[in-house]
């Protein structure tokens, strides 16, 4: 397994509700990031953690926002559930600096259902 | 446009057959190429990276032409633990390791 744990697995929401995904990285990688993936695509790239810090953004609005913690662990929240915002939401942790090796280790994803 | 585009699958094929996967990215400053698989719910997983050169991991061989901006998938003899869906993965300088996914491409290895 990666080492990386996603809390909830599975859970149901609804429209206008907030949520709270945490994610707990694997031992030694400083940089956390979160991605969508919606049934049948490809994970997009929602945002990423460096250190405490935000370090990148994709095309997400402000109501998806994040966290990290000292402990490089980390929160997704997003605020006014929208339908389409049900998906499986996956973290992936790696160590920052150094050669981008593309390697993401992802955890098995929190579904959404928003109804 | 997508940024990276796949195949659109399904591909069913007998064990043993050999199976190709086309990707085509749209970005010229993309650096990075890689293949993913994934697993019938279950997380992505690393799959290989893949060289400008060509570069080969036992069954599985990739190719990257940067002037047309393609990317494959080669897979040799297939087995049943390959079935899977793929997918095509770029990344841009400077971006911080923020992949760029295609849409997967579904593979299923019958007996």
């Amino acid at each position: 397994e990666t080492g990386v744990t996603q809390s909830p697995t599975h859970l149901i929401k609804t429209r206008g509700q907030q949520v709270t995904l945490r994610c707990s990285s694997q031992s030694g990688h400083n940089t956390v990031s979160w991605y969508q993936q919606a049934l049948g695509q490809g994970p997009q790239f929602i945002f990423q953690y460096y250190r405490e810090e935000e370090n990148g953004r994709g095309n997400f609005p402000p109501r998806f926002s994040g966290l990290q913690f000292p402990n490089y662990s980390s929160e997704l929240n997003v605020n006014a559930l929208e339908l389409d915002d049900s998906a499986l939401y996956l973290c992936a942790s790696s160590l920052g600096g150094g050669k981008n090796t593309g390697e993401l280790f992802f955890g098995e994803g929190s579904r959404l259902t928003v109804l | 446009r997508k940024e990276v585009e796949q195949d659109p699958g399904p591909f069913n094929v007998p064990e043993g057959a050999t199976v190709a996967f086309n990707c085509t990215y749209s970005n010229s400053a993309s650096q990075s190429f890689f293949w993913y698989r994934q697993d019938c719910r279950k997380e992505p997983k690393l799959l290989m990276s893949v060289y400008s050169s060509g570069n080969e991991d036992g069954r599985f061989t990739a190719q990257l032409n940067r002037a047309s901006q393609y990317i494959s998938l080669l897979i040799r003899d297939s087995k049943l633990s390959d079935s899977a869906t793929y997918l095509c993965v770029v990344t841009i300088s400077g971006s911080a390791r923020q992949l760029t996914f295609g849409s997967g491409t579904q593979l299923t290895v019958l007996p």
